[in-house]
């Protein structure tokens, strides 16, 4: 079955960096792109981008442009999200998610558990 | 860039009821593209519906989605208890404000 397990819990100080991973597991991790979600404390889902496990290209969104970085390590099936120069509102729970598209629809059918950043003085 | 609207923003029914929960978008978007997600708390959105009309794996017939160029609609034809939660629309890369389905 398909499987995503997303790394633990962060406290970072504003400034910083993160780095969260994404392992996947129960199907062929380079034919599927993974994109990251995150969400604020009691807000919605806020989409950061995607990466093509295969090729490693990405698509980041505007806001996140400069300050994050999505990769993968195929060897181990692992996607990773850093964000840099973390401020407070970067707070948020962190999701992978995998896309599906097929001839009905794309959409993310799997999610991980998702990571608490937190970013505190 | 597409904004999606989710209406109502709250909506408290009574178990058993029929939930109607809207999303509507700034312009006109592929049916292909668009889902919705059921999120409680502490856990990770669920697919619910895509493709518009689709029902993802698993999910009871009891949910159901329609709609068209800019309307979409999710339908609860009758409550459970399970089912009290947050509702996201989604078309690519943006996704709608939400909308919480409480406890009368």
């Amino acid at each position: 079955q398909v499987q995503l397990v997303q790394s633990g819990a962060e406290v970072k100080k504003p400034g910083a960096s993160v780095k969260v991973s994404c392992k996947a597991s129960g199907y062929t991790f380079t034919g599927y792109y993974m994109h990251w979600v995150r969400q604020a404390p009691g807000q919605g889902l806020e989409w950061m981008g995607w990466i093509n496990p295969n090729s490693g290209g990405t698509n980041y969104a505007q806001k996140f442009q400069g300050r994050v970085t999505m990769t993968r390590d195929t060897s181990i099936s692992t996607a990773y999200m850093e964000l840099s120069r973390l401020r407070s509102d970067d707070t948020a729970v962190y999701y992978c998610a995998r896309e599906d598209s097929t001839s009905r629809g794309w959409y993310l059918a799997y999610w991980g558990q998702g990571t608490l950043v937190t970013v505190s003085s | 860039e597409i904004v999606l609207t989710q209406s109502p923003g709250t909506l408290s029914l009574s178990p058993g009821e029929r939930a109607t929960l809207s999303c509507r978008a700034s312009q006109s978007v592929s049916s292909s593209y668009l889902a919705w997600y059921q999120q409680k708390p502490g856990q990770a959105p669920r697919l619910l519906i895509y493709g518009a009309s689709s029902r993802a794996t698993g999910i009871p017939d009891r949910f159901s989605g329609s709609g068209s160029g800019t309307d979409f609609t999710l339908t609860i034809s009758r409550l459970e208890p399970e089912d009290f939660a947050v509702y996201y629309c989604q078309h690519l890369r943006t996704f709608g404000p939400g909308t919480k389905v409480d406890i009368k």
